[in-house]
């Protein structure tokens, strides 16, 4: 099975900063990875899908890049709404693979 | 617009079974795969089982195989998951999710989500 490591595992941020998460995989999954983002209480909703496509209705402060087995997620300019956890999540195969999560909070 | 609303959940002892509904409205729901996933209190998200857009393909995480079963009714709009021999670690929070992609695609990923139904396993 592939394993996605996520990181940082929290962050601490000020508004108005650029905000990098990262995701790395086990092995070669091409472009086939998703980030989500999930307030406390709250059910996750996807961002951004295929490495790079945002989502019908994000902002476009959010973005993501990479293929193979490097993937970024970046928030350019974060606003207070924005804190939440964050995951990415692979598909291979038929077999679906979240990260650990980054929690995402306001210095 | 898209409505994914679960039912079932509930405080169940470990060995006993469980069945969760999933009721769709605002799409197409025979064109669509389904997913369902867990999240245990306080921890990330895991995948649990996907079913494809006419039913007659199903997947499973290797934590459920052979315990739990996926199914849909669509002219219900109804989506299923049949849980058998309970553990205490599947407590969790049950969401049912729709792919993205549609119908011949494979299944990719989760782009809506019901508001999830919590299992509880114990004694």
């Amino acid at each position: 099975d592939i394993q996605m490591t996520q990181s940082p595992s929290s962050l601490s941020a000020s508004v108005g900063d650029r905000v990098t998460i990262t995701c790395q995989a086990s092995q070669d999954i091409s472009n086939y990875l998703n980030w989500y983002q999930q307030k406390p209480g709250k059910a996750p909703k996807l961002l951004i899908y295929d490495a790079s496509n945002l989502e019908t209705g994000v902002p476009s402060r959010f973005s993501g890049s990479g293929s193979g087995t490097d993937f970024t997620f970046t928030i350019s300019s974060l606003q207070p709404e924005d804190i939440a956890t964050y995951y990415c999540q692979q598909y291979d195969n038929l077999q679906y693979t979240f990260g650990q999560g980054t929690k995402l909070e306001i210095k | 617009q898209v409505q994914l609303v679960e039912s079932g959940g509930g405080v169940v002892q470990p060995g006993r079974s469980l069945r969760l509904s999933c009721a769709a409205s605002g799409f197409t729901f025979s064109s669509y795969g389904m997913h369902w996933v867990r999240q245990a209190p306080g921890k990330g998200l895991e995948w649990v089982a996907v079913i494809s857009y006419d039913g007659s393909n199903k997947y499973y995480a290797d934590s459920v195989k052979g315990r739990f079963t996926i199914s849909r009714d669509n002219s219900k709009n109804t989506l299923y998951l049949q849980m058998n021999s309970l553990r205490a670690e599947d407590t969790a929070v049950y969401y049912c999710a729709k792919d993205r992609r549609p119908k011949d695609m494979t299944p990719s990923n989760f782009q809506h989500w019901g508001q999830g139904t919590l299992v509880t396993v114990s004694s």
